[in-house]
């Protein structure tokens, strides 16, 4: 069974401080995983997501991840975090074995403050 | 390339009525979702399509959700009767795969509030 765990689910930064969400998955399997932003009253938009290949995902936005397998983590970090960024971001995991059937993490508030 | 479309945006309805939810996905893609979003909770699947067949609708409540992907393009998410319990954000989202991998792009979705 895949699942993801999103730590904190509300975060709070001030504008320009780094931005750190965490994700950890589990997955028996070799996982894709990937991040979505929420804003409100809108659909979730694909930030980034890992497939194969380079660890170290860059998506839009300034964002970024990093697939750890030892730690089974996924990451979501942003050097420097804009007035923007407010939204709710949800981490989901997927195998390749079904790559379709997304199982979502319950998401983290990120609150960006003067 | 347009997007996800769904509508209506919003819905209110009282318990025991009936709704449906419309969906046009992304052209070409074959794969098509409906997931339910309840507050402060991660979308979850309800049902998957792949053209106009059913790949997945195991966490479909059948006794009184149901959809349709008629010519493998539009599809329609109905309840009947409505609880107070499904009072929820209703997401479509669609995709197509290339080379083994797939993405899926999601609609604004549908926020229904049951009363």
């Amino acid at each position: 069974a895949q699942s993801v765990t999103q730590l904190g689910s509300h975060v709070s930064v001030s504008e320009g401080a780094l931005v750190l969400l965490r994700c950890n998955y589990s997955s028996s399997v070799p996982p894709y995983l990937f991040w979505y932003v929420q804003y409100p009253n809108q659909g979730l938009q694909l930030l980034l997501k890992y497939t194969t290949g380079a660890t170290l995902v860059k998506g839009i936005n300034g964002f970024e991840a990093e697939f750890k397998k030892s730690e089974t983590s996924f990451h979501l970090t942003k050097p420097s975090a804009h007035m923007s960024d407010a939204a709710e971001y949800f981490c989901a995991v997927t195998y390749t074995g079904t790559a379709s059937k997304l199982t979502f993490g319950t998401g983290t508030r990120l609150q960006v403050t003067l | 390339e347009a997007g996800v479309a769904q509508s209506p945006r919003y819905k209110i309805i009282e318990k025991r009525q009936s709704v449906a939810f419309w969906c046009n996905p992304i052209s070409g893609h074959a794969t098509l979702y409906w997931y339910q979003q309840i507050l402060g909770q991660g979308p979850k699947l309800l049902i998957q399509f792949q053209n106009n067949g059913v790949v997945d609708d195991s966490q479909l409540p059948k006794d009184r959700f149901s959809a349709e992907r008629l010519k493998g393009v539009d599809s329609t998410l109905k309840i009947q009767p409505a609880k107070l319990e499904d009072s929820a954000v209703y997401l479509c989202a669609s995709s197509f795969s290339y080379e083994g991998q797939e993405t899926q792009y999601f609609g604004p979705g549908t926020r229904l509030l049951v009363l």
